[in-house]
């Protein structure tokens, strides 16, 4: 398996709250990414970056900000968290044209 | 960035039948075509994947064909088993964006 990790797994977290995801990878990629998957929605990109401190907006960037100060790491932020940002997160890594490993997957809930 | 379309979205087939599942993508100059597996409570996988020089590329019982002209690729499963049974995701990659259709839920009925 690719050395690909997310923390934490699950999270419970109130309404206006700021929550923070990490995506953590060993392959040394140049790429990566933060999509969010709901049903009937398939698989939607928040953000990505292809170097550090390069980053770019997806598809569903509102309400969302990330940040990458090494290879390795690929934060997740929300601000405020609200109730429709619950959902299962998943980072993803990959050298361009070729195959995206992902990660487990982070359930968020919003109360 | 690439408008990537997938279907059926979910598709229901008997122990033994054949599944295929396809995939249209809007960038020609997409030159590389994966197919994902996603079981239940875990991140996609990659199944198979072609690039544009290949028509057709096969792995015991997936295959996956393209047809550059008119922009889509499919995936086959034959004989599917059980174990099939999981979501299916095509990808375009235009740029350095990676887009993803929306799904396609396999269910194989023994």
């Amino acid at each position: 398996d690719a050395g690909i990790t997310q923390s934490p797994r699950h999270k419970v977290t109130e309404t206006g709250t700021p929550v923070t995801l990490r995506c953590h990878q060993t392959e040394n990629h140049r790429y990566m990414y933060w999509y969010r998957q709901d049903p009937g929605h398939g698989l939607r990109l928040i953000h990505y970056s292809y170097g550090v401190k390069d980053t770019d907006k997806g598809e569903v960037s509102d309400g969302y900000s990330v940040s990458r100060s090494k290879t390795e790491d690929f934060l997740l932020t929300l601000e405020s968290a609200t109730s429709s940002q619950t959902s299962v997160y998943f980072c993803a890594i990959s050298e361009g044209s070729l195959e995206a490993f992902f990660g487990q997957g982070t359930r968020l809930t919003v109360v | 960035g690439e408008n990537v379309e997938q279907h059926p979205s979910t598709l229901s087939v008997q122990e033994g039948d054949s599944a295929v599942i396809k995939c249209t993508y809007s960038d020609s100059a997409s030159n590389y075509f994966p197919w994902y597996k996603q079981e239940l409570g875990k991140g996609p996988q990659l199944i198979i994947d072609i690039r544009s020089n290949v028509g057709e590329k096969k792995d015991q019982r997936i295959a996956v064909t393209l047809n550059k002209t008119a922009k889509h690729f499919s995936l086959h499963i034959t004989e599917t088993q059980p174990e099939d049974s999981a979501v299916y995701f095509c990808e375009g990659n235009a740029g350095n964006m990676l887009t993803f259709g929306g799904g396609t839920r396999l269910m194989v009925k023994p």
